[in-house]
C-alpha cells in the first residue's frame, strides 16, 4: 500500500531562517512525490514534484525538495523563510494509477 | 488555461434541499476527482472519474451523486445531507499516467459548503 507520512504537525521558523517540513513516504516501486501547499480558505496549490533523475528538486516560489531512497524521505525546504510561507504544507504520493494519497499535513509558522 | 474552476464558491443549504456543485476545466485532462477536506485535514478522496466513467467511489454515502457529462465538466449532486457533510469540497484534474508523465492534481479553490 502506498502511504506518506508527516511527523510534525507544526513547524514554526524564524523570518530569514532555513526551513524544512518534513514527508517520509512507503511505495512499492518507484515513488511519484509531491508536495502541495494551502492557504487559508484556498485550494491547495502545487509546489513541486518527483518522478525520476535529480535528487533534489527545485520547485515554485523558492522551494526545493531532496528525495532520499535510502530514508525514503522526501522533506520539503527553503534557504529563506518568508512570513507569506505560513500556511499549511502536504505531501503526497501517486501509485500507477490515478489515485493520490496525502500526508496529514504540516502548519507551518513564520515568525516574524 | 490552467484553471479548475468551481461554483459556486459557498452554499447554505438545510437538510431537505437539493443543490449541485460545479467543476470545469479545459487543460484535456481526463481524470477529474471530488475530495471532501474538513479544517486543516488532508483532503479526503470521494470519487475519481477516468475518460468520463466513474473509477474510484470510496465509499461515498448516496447522498452525494457525482455526475461528468463530458470531459471538461463534474458535478457533484447534494440531497439530504447531514451537518456533518459541512466542509470544503474541492475538484481536482490530473492527466493520466504515462500522457505527460506523472502529471500532479490541478485543485480549484473549493466550495465552502454549510448544512445547517
Amino acid at each position: 500500500a502506498q502511504s506518506v507520512a508527516q511527523p510534525e504537525d507544526q513547524v514554526n521558523v524564524a523570518e530569514g531562517n532555513p526551513l524544512t517540513v518534513k514527508c517520509t513516504y512507503s511505495v512499492s516501486g518507484n515513488p511519484y512525490l509531491f508536495w502541495y501547499v494551502q492557504y487559508p480558505n484556498r485550494g491547495l496549490q502545487f509546489l513541486l514534484k518527483y518522478i525520476t533523475g535529480d535528487n533534489l528538486v527545485k520547485g515554485s516560489y523558492g522551494f526545493e525538495a531532496e528525495f532520499n531512497k535510502s530514508q525514503t524521505s522526501f522533506h520539503l525546504k527553503k534557504p529563506s523563510a518568508l512570513v507569506s510561507d505560513s500556511a499549511l504544507y502536504f505531501c503526497a504520493v501517486r501509485e500507477r494509477s490515478d489515485q493520490f494519497y496525502f500526508g496529514t499535513g504540516t502548519s507551518l509558522t513564520v515568525i516574524p | 488555461d490552467t484553471e479548475v474552476t468551481q461554483t459556486p464558491k459557498h452554499l447554505v443549504m438545510g437538510m431537505t434541499n437539493k443543490k449541485s456543485l460545479k467543476c470545469e476545466q479545459h487543460m484535456g485532462h481526463r481524470a477529474m476527482y471530488w475530495y471532501k477536506q474538513k479544517a486543516k485535514k488532508p483532503p479526503e478522496l470521494m470519487f475519481v472519474y477516468s475518460y468520463e466513467k466513474l473509477s474510484i467511489n470510496e465509499s461515498v454515502p448516496s447522498r452525494f451523486s457525482p455526475e461528468c457529462p463530458n470531459s471538461s465538466l463534474l458535478n457533484l449532486h447534494l440531497h439530504a445531507l447531514q451537518p456533518e457533510d459541512s466542509a470544503l469540497y474541492l475538484c481536482a484534474s490530473s492527466p493520466h499516467l504515462g500522457l505527460g508523465g506523472a502529471g500532479e492534481l490541478f485543485f480549484g479553490e473549493g466550495s465552502r459548503l454549510t448544512v445547517l
